[in-house]
This record gives structure tokens, sequence and C-alpha cells, in this order.
């Protein structure tokens, strides 16, 4: 089964600051997504992955799909206080090896903490 | 309402009780998906629906959980002799039809703490 491991576990940075996020693939990644989480709420999606070298932005948030497909990281530039949260990465199954492209492996998430 | 809406959003058992938990999509959603967070993990799949049917359950642990969707539309979890390993956050999401970006649009999810 695939896993994947989110680095660092945690990160507390000072606002305005930039900061990384890491999610690696113990097998080749087909869909990869960024969500995040705030305490006692849903997941939200952030963004989608799927070839490599892509890479995709949303105000101050950019992820990015290494050529391999094994490896994304989520850069956000400018932290301020709203960005904290847990950020997850997931990812599908590819089709025609019995996986559904939304049965999502999630990794254990990134707690981050943006400080004022 | 404009999102998913679980209820309850907490609920507390004693083990061996049974216990439901709701689901109701996003109107016009026909995919609908069950996962569950325990602390300090991330979710983990349970069961998707393709409308009325469970297309793949493949993520339930064992036959003490069980998932219905009757209409297509609300679709409530169900735990029976619950045991103190099943407390977890229960969430669930529903997705559009024509796939988009493949968003998942996940509730608030529902906090199960059996005593």
């Amino acid at each position: 089964s695939q896993e994947l491991e989110q680095s660092p576990q945690s990160l507390i940075v000072q606002e305005g600051k930039n900061l990384t996020i890491n999610c690696t693939s113990s097998k080749t990644l087909y869909g990869l997504y960024w969500y995040k989480q705030k305490y006692g709420e849903g997941l939200i999606f952030l963004m989608m992955l799927q070839k490599g070298g892509e890479e995709k932005s949303h105000e101050k948030i950019t992820a990015k799909l290494d050529e391999k497909k094994q490896q994304s990281s989520l850069h956000i530039t400018a932290s301020q206080p709203s960005h904290a949260g847990i950020y997850l990465c997931g990812a599908d199954s590819p089709r025609g090896s019995g996986g559904s492209n939304y049965k999502l492996t999630f990794g254990k998430g990134t707690l981050l903490t943006v400080n004022p | 309402g404009a999102g998913v809406s679980q209820t309850p959003s907490n609920k507390v058992t004693e083990k061996g009780k049974y216990v439901e938990l709701r689901c109701d999509p996003i109107s016009g959603h026909t995919a609908l998906y069950w996962y569950r967070q325990s602390l300090g993990q991330g979710p983990e799949f349970l069961i998707y629906f393709q409308g009325t049917g469970a297309a793949d359950d493949s993520g339930l642990p064992n036959d003490r959980f069980f998932a219905v969707r009757p209409e297509g539309s609300v679709s409530t979890l169900k735990i029976q002799r619950t045991e103190r390993g099943d407390s977890a956050v229960y969430l669930c999401a529903s997705s559009s039809p024509s796939g988009g970006t493949g968003e998942l649009f996940f509730g608030e999810g529902s906090r199960l703490t059996v005593l």
C-alpha cells in the first residue's frame, strides 16, 4: 500500500517568514492533493497536482510535484496567522490497479503555527 | 445549506452501544465518502458511494461498521457494539459528478468518543 511521509511534523514560524512543507511517497504518485485543516473543521482543498514537474499557485501558496512524481512540496510566502493549521497531503491510487481516484491515502499532516 | 453537513458534531457513548452518524452532502453530488481520523493521524478511507450503492467499502474495519445511502443523498454510518478504539472524528465528503479538479468537499466531522 502507498505511504505518505510529511515533514516536518510541526513548524513554528514568525509572521512574514517563508516556509516549506514536504510530502514524500513510497510509490509513484498519480494524483497528489493538498488540504488544510483547522481544529474542529473539515478539510479545505488547496490544490491537486498530477504531472511530473507541475507547479500550481494560489495566493501565497505554491505546490510542486517533482519530475519523478514521488515528492511534493508546499511553499508559503510571507506567512500570516491565517495560514496556521494542519496541512495534509493525500494521494490517489492509479486506475486499473483496483483503486479509485478518490480513495485517498493521507499523510499524518504538518501542524503550522504562525506567530504574529 | 451550501456545504456538507454532519450530525451530530459530538457524540459520547458507552462501550457496547450502537451509534449512527449522519451526512448530508452538497446537493447534486452523486459521490459520497466516509473517512475516519484518529488523533494525530491523517484521515483513513472507509467507504465510497456512487449514487445509492457502495462502490468501494474496502476501508470498513470490520462487520460492526455499516453505511447506507438509500436515496442517493443523505448517508448514515452505523457502528454496532462500539469499542474504545472506535473513538475518532468521522469525516464525510462529497464530490461533483463531473470530477473537475478532483476536489472532495469535506464536512466538519462527527467526533465520536467511546467511554
